[in-house]
């Protein structure tokens, strides 16, 4: 079946432009989730929706940083007035329920030139 | 607070030989500890998971795992690697908290294979 989709694969964008980042989950995954990884760095949890709950968003980095998931499926990740820092892979996962293994998608990768 | 360590950023071994990548964790609640792999140019995979049950946990690709839970570790093992499983290979600690999920991954340790 299909897995976790990311699009795009790869973004290139000015500095201060507002980016848009999708992530389609397996069908019937409830859980989603979002994390990046800077070069050289772990991977950073950024945010996490399980069904129809509040999101927890308490690893965003700043309040540029926002994410939707419309009718428990498709979510996308905004980054508002993109900085140089905001570059990095940015990987989308989803999982049956809360403690099950997730499924990564490719990721999208963001430069900010 | 939630924390994992991978103590080794690299490690370089050869082939047929033995390899051991280290994971501790600290966490204050029980967690559930997951191995994902990432091949070059790909995304993440899972390679095995603790949840429960028998400490000693199989993945895939004849790596497995043992959970200790008076050392809070979760080091991964293999007996034999191949080419095949240079990779970066993360460690990830998962915990219910309220009703949300915190979940926690090491830095990561690049396993380097050599022929």
């Amino acid at each position: 079946g299909a897995g976790v989709s990311q699009s795009p694969s790869n973004k290139v964008t000015e500095k201060g432009k507002d980016v848009e980042l999708r992530c389609d989950p397996i069908s019937g995954h409830t859980a989603l989730y979002w994390y990046r990884q800077s070069l050289g760095q772990g991977l950073e949890f950024l945010i996490y929706f399980q069904g129809n709950s509040a999101p927890d968003k308490s690893g965003l980095p700043s309040d540029r940083f926002s994410a939707e998931r419309t009718g428990g499926s498709v979510s996308t990740l905004t980054i508002q007035r993109t900085q140089q820092e905001d570059s990095a892979v940015y990987l989308c996962a989803s999982s049956w329920d809360r403690n099950q293994p997730q499924h990564f998608g490719d990721g999208t990768r963001l430069s900010i030139l | 607070a939630q924390s994992v360590t991978q103590l080794d950023s690299q490690v370089p071994v050869f082939e047929e030989a033995p390899v051991e990548l280290r994971c501790n964790y600290s966490s204050s609640v029980s967690v559930y500890l997951f191995w994902y792999v990432q091949y070059p140019n790909q995304g993440l995979q899972l390679l095995l998971k603790y949840l429960s049950g028998s400490t000693l946990v199989k993945g895939i690709n004849g790596f497995e795992a043992e959970f200790n839970k008076s050392q809070t570790s979760f080091h991964l093992r293999k007996p034999s690697v191949h080419i095949s499983d240079t990779a970066e290979y993360f460690c990830a600690v998962n915990r219910n908290s309220g009703g949300y999920q915190k979940v926690t991954f090491g830095t990561g340790t690049k396993l380097q294979v050599i022929p």
